[in-house]
């Protein structure tokens, strides 16, 4: 068990609705990342955030974005959905902004855009 | 952005030592290697992580040359419960230059 826990486990919704996933932290962890698994891309690094503020972003959609809030937890935000976003989103966390802290991954929510 | 290059899949069998080894030729000065471990359906788990010449824990060892454009990651007599997709990672130094990349699919056989 990593200690990072994610909700949904599973998401089914359609095209042009929005959905929010949730991700609680390792306690003690500061920072919080999301990611992105396609069947055909591998994980996709889309942001991260350090008690409360971005600190980077990557290849994150405009239509997608995210927060964290002072108990640390973090909410991804995904609107206008396309079939292309069926994925698996992954919230990981870490101790502190030093990014060669290792991660630590919650399991993960799998979305599915009919 | 830096890239990781490893092998798409490998096979083993059980009680065998089974190394990857993974390229990483545009590391900058302050990467870390690290290591993760994945299994289907299962968020990417740390393994182990070094700078250089050698680290080893309980579960695996990573090996460094001098110039650290590649690694080595060494996983003593595996088990069928090693079958998993492995992720080398450098480009620590910033989170927005991680690259996961597709790592390598290594299957164990009784």
């Amino acid at each position: 068990d990593s200690g990072v826990t994610q909700t949904p486990k599973h998401l089914i919704t359609a095209t042009g609705q929005r959905v929010t996933l949730r991700c609680s932290p390792r306690s003690g962890d500061l920072s919080v990342y999301w990611y992105q698994q396609s069947l055909d891309q591998g994980l996709q690094f889309l942001i991260q955030y350090y008690n409360g503020e971005e600190r980077a972003k990557g290849n994150i959609l405009e239509r997608f974005s995210a927060q964290q809030f002072p108990d640390l937890h973090s909410e991804l935000n995904l609107s206008s959905l396309e079939l292309g976003d069926s994925a698996l989103y992954f919230c990981a966390s870490s101790a502190g902004t030093g990014n060669v802290e290792p991660q630590h991954f919650g399991d993960g929510t799998r979305l599915s855009i009919l | 952005l830096a890239k990781t290059t490893q092998p798409i899949s490998m096979d083993s069998y059980e009680g065998q030592e089974v190394n990857i080894t993974c390229s990483h030729n545009n590391i900058a000065t302050n990467d870390y290697i690290t290591w993760y471990q994945q299994f289907p359906s299962q968020g990417p788990r740390f393994i182990i992580q070094g700078y250089k010449t050698k680290v080893t824990n309980e579960v695996a060892s990573l090996f460094i040359p001098a110039d650290r454009k590649s690694s080595t990651l060494s996983l003593p007599r595996v088990s069928l419960s090693d079958t998993a997709v492995y992720y080398c990672l450098s480009s620590y130094s910033s989170a927005s230059k991680i690259i996961f990349g597709s790592g390598t699919r290594l299957s164990i056989r009784p």
